[in-house]
């Protein structure tokens, strides 16, 4: 199946600081992605859909300054968290649909961040 | 609005044992299931799908799906559970044309040896 990268697979930073997560599509293309944060046990709760060449689509509650989406190319999407505290720490998980409207989605390995 | 339960919290299996993971759905429209297996501080990986077709779905990992739509119903199995099987395991429903997936609350698997 495809692959889906997330970079970095963990970080720790002090609150107040910015955060730069990475999601790439390695062996295709995706207009589109998802970025999920999932507490410990729990569900994944989608935050927001990215959109390449437009702004993401963000579910009712995620604060779009909060987190920063962009979706720079076909294989690339960033997820920002701007200003973190210790309340933003969590498993934050990004997807690509496969090509066509059957497909499953693919998952990237996640992120852990940790406000110190 | 599409959603999926999953009604336990955890599933505790002996080794060798059947193991069976249940999940009912509520869409309008024709459902699009999937089950994704975590492990932990992973992401989730694909086990199997229903689009259309046969009822029961067999996918990765010697995991099988029943579908059944009288039931609104989706639940996982696998014949002979092993140790490593051992994971959290979410059921997600997509309806067509639209990429997004509602997930379940998850299930924790733990298999006994």
């Amino acid at each position: 199946g495809a692959v889906v990268s997330q970079h970095p697979s963990w970080v720790i930073c002090k609150s107040g600081t910015s955060v730069k997560i990475e999601c790439r599509s390695l062996d295709f293309q995706a207009t589109t992605m998802f970025w999920y944060r999932q507490f410990p046990k729990q569900s994944l709760m989608l935050m927001a859909t990215s959109n390449e060449g437009s702004k993401a689509t963000y579910e009712q509650g995620v604060e779009k300054d909060k987190f920063l989406i962009n979706h720079a190319s076909l294989t690339l999407s960033t997820l920002t968290v701007t200003s973190a505290h210790p309340e933003d720490s969590s498993f934050y998980i990004c997807s690509a649909p496969g090509q066509g409207a059957w497909n499953e989605q693919f998952f990237g390995p996640g992120t852990r961040l940790t406000v110190l | 609005a599409q959603s999926v339960a999953q009604p336990e919290d955890q599933v505790n299996v002996a080794e060798g044992n059947p193991l069976t993971v249940k999940c009912t759905y509520s869409v309008s429209g024709n459902p699009y299931l999937f089950w994704y297996v975590q492990y932990p501080n992973r992401g989730l990986q694909f086990l199997l799908k229903y689009i259309t077709g046969d009822n029961l779905v067999k996918g990765s990992y010697g995991f099988e799906a029943e579908f059944n739509k009288s039931q609104t119903s989706f639940h996982l199995k696998k014949p002979s559970a092993l140790v490593s099987d051992s994971a959290l395991y979410f059921c997600a429903v997509r309806l067509y044309g639209n990429n997004r997936l509602a997930f379940g609350k998850g299930n924790q698997v733990v298999v006994i040896p």
